[in-house]
């Protein structure tokens, strides 16, 4: 399979605990994304990397969210004290002009 | 004014008609246009691409127009199948700057 692949694809956690997802993205795409969506709502971005640089990220995030692209290949973004309104599907995406998106991590926060 | 916007519908049309979405942007400067469909619970897909010239790929057509800064997307004769969201993407800059801009989706129920 050579499309975006994302690890795990469901997560339940405690509220509290730190949480870590995983984005494969297409091997020749550059750039690659990851946005977080809630049921009737469309991507809400989260933060973009080109290669290795993080080049933005959204102010809605708060100081809990991390994300990192160590060598421009995979991506992880890591949710520390996870709260119940972090709730979601968290998506990757990697394009070079079009983007691909994974099928997503749904997180549950009880 | 938001970036990208599109009327969240839902548009309920029967099987066999025609339907048009719109999407508006704001940034005159914008550099690529994309319509991508989303079915429940799933990731999005990328649909079509939207050239200045406007495409058409089987019973969809995707035009723009930089005038008036939208892109529509027009579904002839459809289907069941074809019911789903669909989301607008606008790339507004070039370079290294390439973040895509997501408008909320359109929602579609063909129904029998």
């Amino acid at each position: 399979d050579t499309g975006v692949s994302q690890d795990p694809r469901h997560k339940i956690t405690k509220r509290g605990q730190n949480v870590t997802f995983r984005c494969d993205p297409i091997s020749e795409h550059n750039r690659l994304y990851w946005y977080r969506q809630t049921l009737g709502q469309g991507p809400e971005f989260l933060t973009y990397f080109q290669n290795e640089a993080q080049l933005e990220k959204s102010r809605l995030l708060s100081d809990r969210f991390s994300a990192e692209r160590p060598k421009g290949s995979f991506s992880t973004l890591e949710i520390q004290r996870t709260e119940q309104g972090d709730s979601a599907m968290y998506l990757c995406a990697s394009s070079d002009s079009e983007a691909f998106f994974g099928q997503g991590t749904r997180l549950t926060v009880v | 004014r938001k970036e990208v916007e599109q009327d969240p519908g839902p548009f309920n049309v029967p099987e066999g008609a025609t339907v048009a979405f719109n999407c508006t942007y704001s940034n005159s400067a914008s550099q690529s246009f994309f319509w991508y469909r989303q079915d429940c619970r799933k990731e999005p897909k990328l649909l079509m691409s939207v050239y200045s010239s406007g495409n058409e790929d089987g019973r969809f057509t995707a035009q723009l127009n930089r005038a008036s800064q939208y892109i529509s997307l027009l579904i002839r004769d459809s289907k069941l199948s074809d019911s789903a969201t669909y989301l607008c993407v606008v790339q507004p800059g070039a370079g290294n700057n390439r973040k895509l801009i997501w408008g909320l989706g359109t929602s579609l129920a063909v129904n029998p």
